[in-house]
């Protein structure tokens, strides 16, 4: 079935360092990704999206690329802190579905 | 503004018990999501509701599992019988009519089954 998925179940990276967390996925027919964020204990939170016309767009200290020939999807944390450190996730809308498809996480560690 | 809340935080029972979670949505939020998650794993989703109508539970397992959104506004999720495989968090989330990418999570159920 099709399935979105993280390259790197953990990533431990030093506080003020960047950050990049991949994402592959494999349906070619979704059109936006969107990066999620969730801290132990709480729900996914919303960080930034991206539509399949678009390969980068940037947010406060995060920056989503898109490859659509590789299907790959990235997330970039500049100067990590220690509130960055959470699990990430991306996910698919696969075509006109309206349906959210999570991959599996990705753990980011930030080290003091 | 108040966010998702859920309730309640957590939950233990024993195989074959019932049990009941219960989502308030963010206002003026129409379309409201219940999702399993498993330890490690992303959410799936299990039921989407446009207002009242229950517009995607092709993931629900009905044999055991039941929703519904009474006029509109909060939503119950029920198990009954549990086993223990549902043992998870279940979270709830809401978004606005259309904005199907940026969804607000509420911070889960999690449900132990002995």
């Amino acid at each position: 079935g099709e399935s979105v998925g993280l390259h790197l179940p953990t990533l431990s990276v030093q506080e003020g360092d960047n950050s990049i967390i991949n994402c592959a996925y494999s349906n070619s027919a979704s059109d936006y990704f969107i990066w999620y964020k969730q801290e132990s204990g709480k729900g996914p939170q919303f960080i930034i999206d991206i539509r399949s016309n678009m390969d980068k767009r940037q947010g406060q200290r995060v920056t989503v690329l898109l490859n659509k020939t590789v299907k790959h999807l990235s997330l970039q944390i500049a100067a990590t802190q220690p509130g960055d450190s959470a699990v990430y996730f991306c996910a698919e809308i696969p075509g006109n579905t309206g349906k959210l498809i999570f991959g599996q996480g990705t753990t980011l560690q930030v080290k003091p | 503004e108040a966010g998702v809340v859920q309730s309640p935080r957590y939950k233990i029972i024993e195989k074959k018990q019932p049990v009941a979670f219960w989502c308030n949505p963010i206002s003026g939020h129409n379309t409201l999501y219940w999702y399993l998650q498993n330890l490690g794993q992303g959410p799936e989703l299990l039921i989407r509701y446009e207002n009242e109508e229950a517009v995607d539970d092709s993931q629900l397992p009905k044999d055991r599992f039941s929703a519904e959104r009474l006029k509109g506004v909060d939503s119950t999720l029920k198990i009954q019988p549990a086993e223990l495989g549902d043992s998870a968090v279940y979270l709830c989330a809401s978004s606005l009519e259309g904005a199907t990418g940026e969804l607000f999570f509420g911070e889960g159920s999690r449900l132990t089954v002995l």
